[in-house]
């Protein structure tokens, strides 16, 4: 059985309209990660969540943002998807206190139209 | 800082022959691990192993095999006999003990010929 879902796992936005990817967990890991990986490249971390301190990347967008309600669940928002942002959004999670292997989602393909 | 260089953008072979994919790291911490996973055209990543940075003893499991080596900071990967099945991109990837960061790799595709 998954332990790391992403929903949807093609999602398809127009330029410039709001979307959200979601994210959830049945590990109940304290830390929960966003990455955005484009074609032939690695992935690239954008914030990750411990508990429910969020922790973004310098060099992550401001049309980035990011919400964990609780310790299952995380979201991806995107405020204003450009054509740049189209790329595989990856979900992983991980427990956090002892640096152990992180688990990850199957990915959402984004697309922008 | 941290960084994780896989040389390799592209390895090809014929089935059956064994391959290594190459895996050098840099970090200041003395405590660390090392990862190394598998992306299958389905996109989700699979892990394959964990190693500590205290642990230097390499690791067999069925057809898969990686030597940890400090000396050299590197964490090499072998797969031997490779099937098609083995055909991905994979990754290595470096985090420090209590840090929440994973640092990947550029990674490799390995593709793997009938």
């Amino acid at each position: 059985d998954a332990m790391v879902i992403q929903n949807p796992r093609y999602q398809v936005t127009q330029f410039g309209k709001p979307v959200t990817l979601s994210c959830s967990q049945t590990l109940n890991h304290n830390v929960m990660y966003w990455y955005q990986q484009k074609s032939s490249q690695a992935p690239k971390l954008l914030f990750h969540y411990y508990d429910k301190d969020f922790n973004n990347e310098a060099d992550t967008p401001d049309n980035f943002q990011s919400r964990r309600p609780n310790t299952s669940f995380c979201f991806l928002d995107i405020r204003s998807p450009g054509l740049g942002d189209a790329a595989m959004y990856l979900c992983a999670t991980r427990e956090g206190i002892r640096s152990t292997e992180a688990f990850f989602g199957q990915g959402t393909r984004l697309t922008v139209v | 800082a941290q960084k994780v260089t896989q040389a390799q953008t592209e390895i090809s072979v014929v089935e059956k022959e064994d391959v290594t994919l190459d895996c050098v790291y840099e970090t200041r911490d003395t405590t660390y691990y090392l990862f190394w996973y598998k992306q299958p055209p389905s996109g989700e990543l699979v892990f394959l192993i964990r190693r500590n940075s205290f642990d230097e003893q390499n690791e067999i499991s069925g057809r898969y095999s990686w030597n940890f080596q400090k000396s050299t900071s590197s964490f090499n990967f072998t797969i031997t006999a490779s099937q098609v099945v083995d055909s991905a991109v994979y990754f290595c990837a470096l985090s420090s003990q209590g840090a929440q960061k994973l640092v990947f790799g550029q990674g490799t595709r390995l593709t793997i010929n009938p």
